[in-house]
């Protein structure tokens, strides 16, 4: 079986410093890892992901998330927070190379403080 | 191409009442999710369909909640007797079968039940 859990279901950073959103995840198979952003009032967005080949995955807006088996974790990062990255952020699990369905974390809200 | 959509955008219901929920996924994309998101709440996961074979129905909080997909493309979220705890946002999202296949979510119906 699958899970994923969110660590934090909030986390508050003042703008320019770094970012950290955690993650871990449980997983028979080789897993699919994947980072959404919901902003306020607007859908979800894929922020990056992860499908066995680097392990540290760039992805849009300066974030970016290291697979770390030993771990068993997928940590979101940033190095400097910016205002607009207030929003909430979904860490997503899926095996990969099987069909199944797709399990999302609870989510963590992030708050930029000025 | 287009994306995901959903109608109607906005739906006001009074307690009792049944209520239909229509997604249309991005064309091609075998995988389709119902998810609820309630107000401050992360996505439950309610249901899944994958191709031609029976849906994962797993999710689903009552036997009022029902779906269909019609001819592997589009589908009907069918809530019976909403309550009042059904008010929610209800989000559609679509993938495709490939290896790194990413959800691709539509704006969502925002439910109100009175």
């Amino acid at each position: 079986a699958q899970s994923v859990t969110q660590l934090d279901s909030h986390v508050s950073v003042s703008e320019g410093t770094p970012v950290l959103l955690r993650c871990n995840y449980s997983s028979s198979y080789s897993p699919s890892l994947f980072w959404y952003v919901q902003h306020p009032n607007k859908g979800l967005q894929l922020l990056l992901k992860y499908t066995s080949a680097a392990t540290l995955v760039k992805g849009i807006n300066g974030f970016e998330a290291e697979f770390k088996k030993s771990e068993t974790s997928f940590h979101l990062t940033k190095p400097s927070a910016h205002m607009s990255d207030a929003a909430e952020y979904f860490c997503v699990v899926r095996k990969r190379n099987r069909d199944d369905k797709i399990i999302f974390g609870k989510g963590t809200r992030l708050h930029i403080l000025p | 191409g287009a994306g995901v959509s959903q109608s109607p955008s906005n739906k006001v219901t009074e307690k009792g009442k049944d209520v239909e929920l229509r997604c249309d996924p991005i064309s091609g994309h075998t995988a389709l999710y119902w998810y609820r998101q309630s107000l401050g709440q992360g996505l439950e996961f309610l249901i899944y369909f994958q191709g031609n074979s029976a849906p994962d129905k797993s999710g689903l909080p009552s036997d009022r909640f029902s779906a269909e997909r019609t001819g592997g493309s589009v589908s009907t979220l069918t809530i019976q007797r909403t309550q009042q705890e059904d008010s929610a946002v209800y989000l559609c999202a679509s993938s495709s079968i490939t290896v790194s296949d990413t959800q691709y979510f539509g704006p969502g119906t925002r439910l109100t039940v009175l």
